[in-house]
């Protein structure tokens, strides 16, 4: 039962241009969304994270829209730079003490100089 | 400040041998976990330790085992290695990000093959 889905395997795009990674969700008790990245032979790392009361949050490059009632968020990353490049996971959790977070397969990104 | 630690990075078992992965962690944090990656599947949650002398199952625990040795210390052990328990493993941390989410914090990982 996967309640987390990244649809996309990979995206590539160009150097300076926008990307935009997406995520569907299934469990509407998800109160906390966030993304990682992993770069080859490292471990996920933290990017950026959205409460479920909120429709936008912004980090620098980075932005996470969501979408509450079409259980959908997506990641914009303006302007993408080569050092993007990287697997992006997609998890959520629900309630600040629950352990079982769950993540979506990954999006492979390339930006192409 | 090494964050979380994982050893062995590399391992190959033959079908029926057993191996422990060991995680440590200078971090403080209470909680720990123990993740699989496979192509196409995400990471699932094979164990967790919310706190020192505790553990509980995740969501794919079967064929391994567990120790919450101290704070610092969470070992995953395979008792009878299987093909299917082929992976990358990963140890992770928990604390709370300013936003108020559960953030983790991953180890390098450690990658399995079972022959």
């Amino acid at each position: 039962d996967q309640q987390v889905k990244q649809n996309s395997p990979s995206l590539s795009v160009q150097e300076g241009r926008i990307s935009i990674l997406n995520c569907d969700y299934t469990n509407s008790m998800f109160d906390y969304f966030l993304w990682y990245k992993k770069y080859p032979a490292e471990g996920p790392t933290f990017l950026i994270s959205i409460s479920s009361i909120k429709d936008k949050n912004e980090d620098g490059r980075f932005t996470v829209f969501l979408n509450k009632s079409a259980k959908h968020l997506s990641l914009h990353i303006v302007p993408s730079q080569p050092g993007d490049s990287a697997v992006y996971f997609c998890a959520a959790s629900w309630g600040w003490n629950n352990n079982d977070m769950r993540f979506g397969a990954g999006t492979r990104l390339t930006v192409k100089p | 400040n090494a964050g979380v630690t994982q050893t062995p990075k590399f391992q190959v078992l033959k079908t029926g041998q057993s191996m422990t992965l060991q995680c440590a962690q200078d971090m403080n944090h209470n909680s720990m976990y123990w993740y699989r990656q496979d192509p196409g599947m995400g990471l699932r949650l094979i164990y967790y330790s919310a706190s020192e002398g505790t553990t509980d199952k995740g969501e794919v625990p079967n064929g391994y085992n567990v120790s919450r040795l101290n704070k610092r210390e969470f070992s995953l052990r395979l008792e009878s290695a299987a093909p299917s328990q082929t992976s990358v493993y990963f140890c992770a941390t928990r604390d709370r990000g300013v936003s108020g989410a559960n953030v983790l914090t991953f180890g390098a990982g450690s990658r399995l093959t079972v022959l």
